[in-house]
């Protein structure tokens, strides 16, 4: 069955620094990619997906994330973050062999950034 | 405004009360979903329904139940609910028949205590 790993369950980050949140998944030969974000005391947002074409995919607020196929990894960037970045941050993945209507979820990343 | 609504948004009962909590879109999606949030374990998937009266399991559906009468609610059923059930409930939609592909769209939550 498809899984979704976020090796890093919390980082903390300074003010302007660089991030990268990490998200791995089990391998297969087709899939769909997503990345959402929670704020704290909300529902979850879509911040980018991956469906098809270029791997390197933008998403907003200024994150993007590069699919990597051979790796299995989809992993977050942002070359300078924000108090407002503060969030939970999950990791998706849509396993179009087996689970065709389902996306499964990573664990998620608390995102911390220290003023 | 296009939103996903759920109430109530925080509940406290006991062991074996039943409760439902109810979902509505106003974005004439056809699918909907239902996700618990827990700890260091991501969303799970409870029920999902791409269409009315089209409804499945997801991957945690034992003590749950739902139904699809009408395309823009899709409430949770707890028959008799039980401490284990304690947990932070979303309900999301998307446009599609399928929720592998399209961004999901999630409600505040509901934070349920079973005493």
């Amino acid at each position: 069955a498809q899984s979704v790993t976020q090796l890093d369950s919390q980082v903390p980050v300074f003010e302007e620094a660089p991030v990268e949140l990490r998200c791995n998944y089990s391998s297969s030969v087709s899939v769909y990619l997503f990345w959402y974000v929670q704020y704290p005391n909300q529902g979850l947002q879509l911040l980018l997906k991956y469906l098809s074409g270029s791997t390197l995919v933008k998403g907003i607020n200024g994150f993007e994330a590069e699919f990597n196929k051979s790796q299995t990894s989809f992993h977050l960037r942002k070359p300078s973050v924000h108090i407002s970045d503060t969030a939970e941050y999950f990791c998706a993945v849509s396993d179009l062999r087996t689970s065709y209507d389902k996306v499964i979820f990573g664990p998620g990343t608390s995102l911390s950034v220290i003023p | 405004e296009a939103q996903v609504t759920q109430n109530p948004r925080y509940l406290i009962t006991v062991t074996g009360k039943k409760l439902t909590v109810t979902c509505s879109q106003n974005m004439n999606h056809e699918y909907m979903s239902w996700y618990r949030q827990d700890p260091g374990l991501g969303l799970r998937q409870i029920y999902y329904s791409m269409n009315v009266e089209v409804t499945d399991k997801g991957d945690v559906p034992e003590g749950y139940k739902v139904s699809r009468k009408e395309k823009r609610n899709f409430p949770l059923i707890l028959e008799s609910p039980s401490p284990n059930q304690t947990s932070l409930y979303f309900c999301a939609s998307s446009p599609g028949t399928s929720g592998h592909s399209d961004t999901q769209y999630f409600g505040p939550g509901t934070r349920l205590t079973v005493l």
